[in-house]
């Protein structure tokens, strides 16, 4: 079966902490997989994308981690901001299928 | 602003009322989606149009009926909804089915 799971389910850290957030998945065979941010009230908006080959991705302080062997990947936010408190969804799309599967997100509360 | 917007933003309504969310999009793109974000659960896929049709139906109820008249607007007509269809209603579209899909705001849907 095609399942993405995400863990934590909801995290709260310090304004300025790091943190990191994990995605396992059994989608296959796999395309791509693509970390999105979804502010309170708002649709989901793209952070990363990664195909098969490619392992670590960045973009500003968010970096995406892949491990296609292992079928896990993690987003790791650095030095933290209030404005990064939103949910983070994980991903994945089948090869060929031109379907997406969902993760059910991590809830990051980012406290001053 | 992800070029796809969505209204209205916010709408109750009673079980007996027909309603009816529209989306619009300003990218070109040839693939439009509707989908339901429910508290805590994955993005549930409803519709898929390509090419103004019909492409996917994940087998939704009947009181939920989409329309796309052209590749740049979506609809998706309510009626005698049930309060467990409360949620947010995200559209989104992308250049065809195999590329990444932008997400609008979503409609925050009470059904009383």
């Amino acid at each position: 079966k095609n399942q993405v799971e995400q863990s934590p389910q909801s995290l709260i850290i310090l304004e300025g902490k790091n943190c990191t957030l994990q995605c396992n998945y059994t989608v296959s065979p796999f395309s791509n997989l693509r970390w999105y941010k979804q502010d309170t009230g708002r649709g989901p908006v793209s952070l990363t994308i990664m195909t098969f080959s490619e392992n670590t991705k960045s973009n500003g302080r968010y970096t995406a981690t892949l491990d296609a062997d292992t079928k896990q990947s993690s987003l790791h936010i650095t030095a933290s901001q209030l404005s990064d408190s939103a949910s983070y969804i994980c991903v994945v799309s089948r090869q060929g299928a031109q379907k997406l599967v969902f993760g059910q997100g991590t809830r990051l509360t980012i406290n001053p | 602003e992800t070029g796809v917007t969505q209204t209205p933003r916010h709408l109750v309504m009673g079980m007996t009322n027909k309603k009816s969310l529209k989306c619009e999009q300003h990218l070109g793109h040839n693939a439009m989606y509707w989908y339901k974000q429910s508290a805590k659960k994955p993005l549930e896929l409803m519709f898929v149009y390509s090419l103004e049709e019909r492409v996917e139906n994940n087998s939704v109820p009947s009181r939920f009926s989409p329309e796309c008249p052209n590749s740049s607007h979506l609809f998706l007509h309510l009626h005698t909804l049930q309060p467990e269809d409360s949620a947010l209603y995200l559209c989104a579209s992308s250049r065809d089915r195999t590329y990444e899909q932008y997400f609008g705001p979503g409609t925050r849907l009470t059904v009383t």
